[in-house]
């Protein structure tokens, strides 16, 4: 089993919808929770960062933590054709191994005009 | 602008040689930086963990001789791949942070193109 499970899709939605993204874990010892958004070929971009349970928004983006399910999902409203990219959800362990991350495999959103 | 800068973004190179990709941290010193794998539809694999003036920490399963890290200075990290074969072709992406920070300070290069021919 994979220490973070994601689906990969593609996941297909008209502009305009919510989105819905999600990632399960195994370890409960992660506590830092981040979704990136990598444009084809480029580097992870950091959409979102919390630390342990609960919502955290920004603009049309809003991440939500359940520490005693293990999920964690990102919600895009009002989704854009420029969202169309692929989500990675991230963890890291306590704040002295921040900086390694374990990624979910991604989910490659289309947002269609 | 990038705070994390790679270099070549791309890169050919024929099977059995060594290729080097460089990992520069621009507007902050970091202590630490990291190296991952990212094949085709896949996610982002960490390689190792890279520390200034100490050898490189490697996950299981990465061979050190394969893939030799190199943090010399504070700003600088390289990635050199010895003997490369086809089956290292990969993206190959680097990320830096300036040390004991939260996750949101974590900086990502914008990844290496690596094929060998």
């Amino acid at each position: 089993q994979k220490e973070v499970e994601q689906d990969p899709g593609p996941l297909s939605v008209p502009e305009g919808a919510i989105v819905s993204l999600n990632c399960t874990y195994s370890n409960s010892a992660f506590q830092y929770f981040m979704w990136y958004r990598q444009y084809s070929r480029k580097g992870p971009e950091l959409l979102m960062y919390t630390y342990s349970s609960g919502n955290k928004e920004d603009g049309r983006f809003t991440a939500q933590v359940d520490k005693s399910s293990k999920y964690i999902s990102l919600f895009i409203r009002d989704s854009q054709p420029s969202d169309s990219a692929t989500y990675l959800c991230a963890m890291s362990l306590s704040s002295s191994n921040t900086g390694k991350l374990i990624f979910g495999q991604g989910t490659t959103l289309q947002v269609k005009p | 602008g990038a705070v994390v800068s790679q270099h070549p973004s791309r890169v050919i190179c024929k099977s059995g040689t060594s290729v080097k990709i460089e990992c520069r941290s621009l507007d902050f010193q970091a202590t630490t930086m990291f190296w991952y794998r990212q094949f085709p539809k896949q996610s982002l694999m960490l390689m190792a963990t890279s520390n200034e003036g100490s050898k490189a920490t490697y996950e299981q399963g990465v061979e050190k001789d394969k893939f030799l890290i190199n943090h010399a200075s504070l700003t600088l990290s390289t990635l050199t791949v010895t003997s490369a074969h086809p089956e290292d072709s990969s993206f190959y992406i680097c990320s830096a942070t300036p040390g004991t920070s939260t996750g949101n300070t974590i900086y990502f290069g914008e990844g290496s193109w690596l094929t060998v021919v």
